[in-house]
């Protein structure tokens, strides 16, 4: 899993709820990321953190917080829940930034109902 | 907006041929980084090769290499030899500056299926 917990590995959620979904690494590394990726759309950057305390918007941050209270984990929070959010999520980490390889978590994929 | 490009939704080779995924991208820095990334049936996101912007020698791992044409914005990966474990989705990706960040912009994918 590249050193990348994300749980759950499958979700089905109504339209309205909300859920956090988990990310978490091991190797004390300063850049986290959240990606979307939908069916020939390619992966899309929702959020991501360069180190503990600090998060910026990515290129669809719309429904979707962050926070970064702790260099291991990064967690995605639905605040309410659309069927336009059913995706596969993506939690990424790397030492510096995304110029490096980025190591993905095995997925999270998400069904609003 | 800065972009990046996979002009071809879907590829197949036969086993043990070569095959070339194109990609062209669009920024305006004068150095930046390239990526081929692979993501197999498993759905695991793989890193197949990185190229920086200023280095002028193309970037190869061992079967994979890339043909990096910088004037005309072109950054295509060649699979030698192919593998049917090479049967994935490879996407190109490209880092951009936005905002005074750096971001990971990637292509919409090619799917490769490699025949027996």
């Amino acid at each position: 899993n590249a050193g990348v917990t994300q749980t759950p590995k499958f979700q089905v959620l109504k339209t309205g709820q909300s859920m956090t979904l988990q990310c978490a690494q091991d190797m004390n590394h300063e850049y986290m990321s959240w990606y979307r990726q939908d069916p020939g759309m390619g992966l899309r950057l929702i959020h991501y953190s360069v180190g503990a305390g600090i998060t910026d918007q990515g290129e669809v941050p719309n429904g979707y917080n962050v926070s970064r209270s702790t260099t291991e984990d990064f967690p995605l929070r639905l605040l309410s829940a659309a069927p336009s959010q059913t995706s596969v999520y993506f939690c990424a980490r790397n030492r510096t930034g995304p110029a490096y390889e980025q190591y993905f978590g095995p997925g999270t994929r998400l069904t609003v109902t | 907006a800065q972009t990046v490009t996979q002009s071809q939704p879907e590829m197949s080779v036969q086993e043990a041929e070569t095959v070339t995924l194109s990609c062209t991208y669009d920024t305006s820095e004068s150095n930046y980084y390239l990526f081929w990334y692979k993501q197999p049936p498993s759905r695991q996101m793989i890193l197949v090769i990185r190229q920086e912007a200023y280095k002028q020698q193309n970037a190869t791992e061992n079967r994979f290499s890339v043909n990096f044409q910088k004037a005309a914005k072109s950054f295509s990966l060649k699979i030698s030899d192919s593998q049917l474990g090479d049967t994935a989705m490879y996407f190109c990706a490209s880092v951009i500056t936005q905002g005074g960040s750096e971001k990971l912009v990637f292509g919409k994918g090619t799917k490769l299926t490699v025949n027996p």
